[in-house]
This record gives structure tokens, sequence and C-alpha cells, in this order.
């Protein structure tokens, strides 16, 4: 069974610019969710959709939005690039229906540095 | 305001023998909780999980204990390995009514296994 697969895995932006991630749940998953990794700020939740709407969000501005498809595929966009938007974007999927769906499985992440 | 804490940085213990690492927690609303290993420039790896009703969950070598009157958590490590080397990261969420919160996490324990 694949694991959370996130696209690009590595990438460069200048400020200013705006970036999209991908992430493709593991197959039957409902739920995906964003997190950021920072060394200053640790591991931080952005937000969570199922069903292609989005059910929670984490405490970001608006430049950080997502999106969820039909085939519970997720993107995130960061607007506007700053620098210290640069960090390991995660995402993670789960059954989402409680119970042992409650168990979060994470991708590799996506490395993105802002210059 | 740090919900989930870990308060020490790095666990130094001897192959073979009992890996015991701690966290503590101040929103009483959560009521599910996950270990997380990781390693640098990697996506976090599930390792256990434990829900609020229950004070203790066993998989191979990891347990889990819950102790909710002292909103404290351990996971234990019998017999750590060389392969045990790793960042380890609790974390826990509050399943509301129209879906799951986000994870909060710990900023981590850094365990290194001596041989």
């Amino acid at each position: 069974k694949a694991g959370v697969t996130q696209t690009p895995r590595y990438l460069i932006k200048t400020r200013g610019q705006q970036v999209t991630l991908s992430c493709s749940p593991i197959s039957g998953h409902r739920s995906v969710s964003w997190y950021q990794q920072t060394p200053g700020q640790g591991l931080q939740f952005l937000f969570e959709y199922f069903s292609e709407t989005q059910r929670n969000k984490g405490n970001f501005p608006g430049r950080f939005s997502g999106r969820q498809f039909s085939n519970s595929r997720s993107e995130m966009n960061v607007s506007t690039l700053e620098l210290g938007d640069s960090a390991l974007y995660l995402c993670a999927s789960s059954s989402g229906a409680g119970g042992s769906g409650n168990t979060i499985y994470f991708g590799e992440g996506s490395w993105l540095t802002v210059v | 305001d740090q919900q989930v804490k870990q308060n020490s940085p790095s666990l130094s213990v001897q192959e073979g023998r009992i890996s015991i690492l701690n966290c503590d927690y101040t929103n009483s609303m959560f009521d599910y909780f996950l270990w997380y290993k990781k390693y640098p420039a990697e996506g976090p790896t599930f390792l256990i999980s434990i829900s609020s009703i229950k004070d203790k969950n066993e998989d191979g070598r990891f347990t889990v204990f819950l102790n909710k009157s002292a909103k404290h958590l351990s996971l234990h490590i019998v017999p750590s390995q060389p392969g045990d080397s790793a960042v380890y990261f609790c974390a826990a969420r509050v399943y509301s009514g129209g879906g799951a919160d986000g994870l909060t996490f710990g900023k981590g324990t850094h365990l290194i296994i001596q041989p």
C-alpha cells in the first residue's frame, strides 16, 4: 500500500512569489492535513480537509490556503512568500472516520526555501 | 502557550536497556495521543497511539502509558536498539463534533542509543 506522497520534495522560491505543494493521501483515506515544521516553532498544524471541505484551520495568515479534490488529493498554496515561510511542509492523511481512523500518517515533506 | 510539552530535549540510553520518553499536556480536551519517530529530512513515522479511555497500549517493543489525572504520558521502548536513535514527538488531538482538530506536537526528544 503506497504511503502519503508529496511533490515536489525540494524547491527554492523568491520573496513575493507564490508556491503550490501537492499531496496524494494513502488510498482510501479521506482526510488530509498539512503541517509546517521550522526549527523555531516545531511542527504546527495548518489545516485539515475531509471530503473536499476544510474542517479545521490552524493559526496561520490567509496567505496559506489549501484545497482538496474529489479523489482526496490535496494542494496547499502560499502566496506572497516571506523569508520566514522557509520550512518543511508535511502532508498527512487518515481515514478520518474516528477511532482507529485517528491514526495520522505523514509524507516525506516538501522542503521550501525562500530567498 | 505550549499545550504539549516534552521537557527533555535529549536522552541517552545504552543499547538493550529501556528508553522512557515523557510528555505532559495541559489541555484536558485532548482525547487521542500519538507518538512519532522522525529522522532528519524525513516525515514523522507513526509508532503507537492511545485513546484517552485507555491507560496502556502495547505494540511490540513499544508501550505507551497514559495518566489522565496527571496529564502525562510516556513511551517505553524495550529493549532499545541502535536504529531507535531519532527524534521522538508526542502529539495530541481533540475530536470535536465537526471533526478532529489538528495534531498539537511537543518539541521532541532526541533519543541516542549508545552501543
